[in-house]
């Protein structure tokens, strides 16, 4: 069965430090891997997104690291403020026409 | 704001009825998903639509149906609802039917409450 695991469940980091998120797979057909950011009450919203042939991919604050040989990768957010805090999912797609298989998401909250 | 409009945001309903939730994807967007977030199971995909044709199917109970119409707008029908179907439902859209091609923009989602 395809999954992606993601941990931890709950992050609570202070101003300015940096939160790390991590996700594991399984399926080697996976070759795209987004990260959503969902606020209460919203919809998941695009993050950053990266694919196997880079190892790392930076957007402002918002960096993915990527180990193809370990099927894990990763979202750090540098100098986290507390606008940040929100639900985090990491997801996966690829190998066929099915939808994103997300994470289950981590809850964090960054406080000032 | 994403673009894809979803309605309506509330549904209190009973077991055993029938309900149908309404999506309209960005301006321009072919391809429609569902998804369906839960507290124990997350956020999962349901089904996917593109430019009138199904194309692709998740963990849909065979109680679900969905349709997407020629202006491109869809409709998730769930039927013979049970406690456990309540649940946010959101629908995506993107341009193109490569789920790992193009980046998917997600409505504001229908709250579903089954009483």
């Amino acid at each position: 069965q395809q999954q992606v695991k993601q941990s931890p469940q709950s992050l609570i980091v202070q101003k300015g430090g940096i939160p790390i998120i991590n996700c594991a797979y399984e399926n080697t057909a996976f070759d795209y891997f987004p990260w959503y950011q969902q606020f209460p009450g919203k919809g998941p919203a695009l993050l950053i997104a990266i694919r196997p042939d880079v190892s790392e991919k930076k957007e402002g604050r918002f960096t993915i690291s990527f180990n193809k040989s370990a099927k894990q990768f990763s979202l750090h957010i540098m100098d986290s403020q507390p606008g940040d805090s929100a639900t985090y999912f990491c997801a996966a797609a690829g190998g066929g026409a099915d939808g994103l298989t997300f994470g289950k998401g981590t809850h964090l909250i960054i406080q000032p | 704001d994403s673009g894809v409009t979803q309605t309506p945001k509330h549904l209190i309903t009973a077991t055993g009825q029938r309900v149908t939730l309404r999506c309209s994807p960005r301006s321009g967007d072919l391809s429609v998903y569902w998804y369906q977030q839960s507290l124990d199971q997350g956020l999962q995909f349901l089904i996917q639509y593109y430019n009138g044709e199904e194309r692709a199917k998740g963990n849909i109970l065979e109680r679900f149906s969905a349709q997407q119409f020629p202006d491109l707008h869809s409709e998730l029908n769930l039927s013979s609802l049970e406690l456990g179907d309540s649940a946010l439902y959101f629908c995506a859209s993107s341009v193109t039917p490569l789920t790992n091609q193009d980046t998917q923009y997600f409505g504001p989602g229908t709250r579903l409450t089954v009483l």
